[in-house]
């Protein structure tokens, strides 16, 4: 059972932008950082975001992240249709000793 | 270039045993830690186990706990997911995933393209 929870879908028209947030659903399970992962259609993950807003080299800065309190947020500006792929956040929790992933999100550019 | 290659998928009747690998190259396996990640079909991810560099050290996802078992073999540059009383909700495809460590930061960086395991009578 998932403890982070992601809206099911996003969608925007192309060049627009969107959010999609990631809550946990305890304060106390001990998630300091998050990452985000893009997932193409029958591809694998690939990692956007880590540390809650860096960005590995080649993911381009229309990707951003931030993180507040037990929520974090992924936002993509200048939306293309490159971009209609399954998100998301992920984050090791120390106070329960595993990894855990958000329970994703569909975006589709209209 | 780092690779991750997952191999020893299949069809595995319910209670049965199956054991996945993945074959590392391009960079010093020994060094990094590595994860199991599965995806059911139509499904979102799951973490199902993390191994230290070393192999010293391991994490389970409850749902698997008791009956995985993750290893490794650093002289042969690969990973193993040993999965014993296997369950139809234990069908997914599995992932090898590599975590990159830069100081205080870790996450996983490369992905393999995965492993089909079916678990079905």
């Amino acid at each position: 059972q998932s403890v982070l929870t992601q809206p099911p879908s996003v969608s925007a028209a192309p060049g627009q932008k969107v959010t999609i947030s990631c809550s946990a659903s305890s304060s106390n399970i001990g998630i300091n950082y998050v990452s985000w992962y893009q997932q193409l259609p029958g591809t694998a993950p690939k990692v956007l975001i880590y540390d809650n807003n860096k960005r590995p080299s080649g993911i381009p800065d229309r990707f951003s992240g931030s993180k507040s309190g037990t929520s974090a947020t992924l936002g993509i500006t200048g939306l293309q249709t490159g971009d209609e792929a399954d998100y998301y956040c992920g984050a090791w929790s120390s106070s329960l000793s595993v990894y855990v992933f958000g329970t994703g999100t569909k975006v589709t550019v209209l | 270039e780092v690779q991750l290659v997952e191999s020893g998928g299949g069809l595995v009747q319910p209670g049965g045993s199956l054991r996945v690998s993945c074959a590392a190259s391009g960079f010093t396996f020994s060094s990094f830690e590595m994860n199991w990640v599965r995806q059911a079909p139509g499904k979102g991810l799951e973490w199902v186990s993390h191994i230290s560099s070393s192999g010293n050290t391991m994490y389970y996802a409850d749902s698997v706990k008791g009956r995985f078992t993750i290893s490794r073999d650093n002289a042969k540059n690969s990973l193993y997911l040993q999965m014993d009383s296997l369950r139809g909700e234990d069908t997914a495809v599995y992932y090898c995933a590599r975590t990159y460590c830069s100081g205080t930061s870790c996450y996983r960086d490369s992905w393999g393209q995965g492993t089909l395991v079916t678990v079905s009578s």
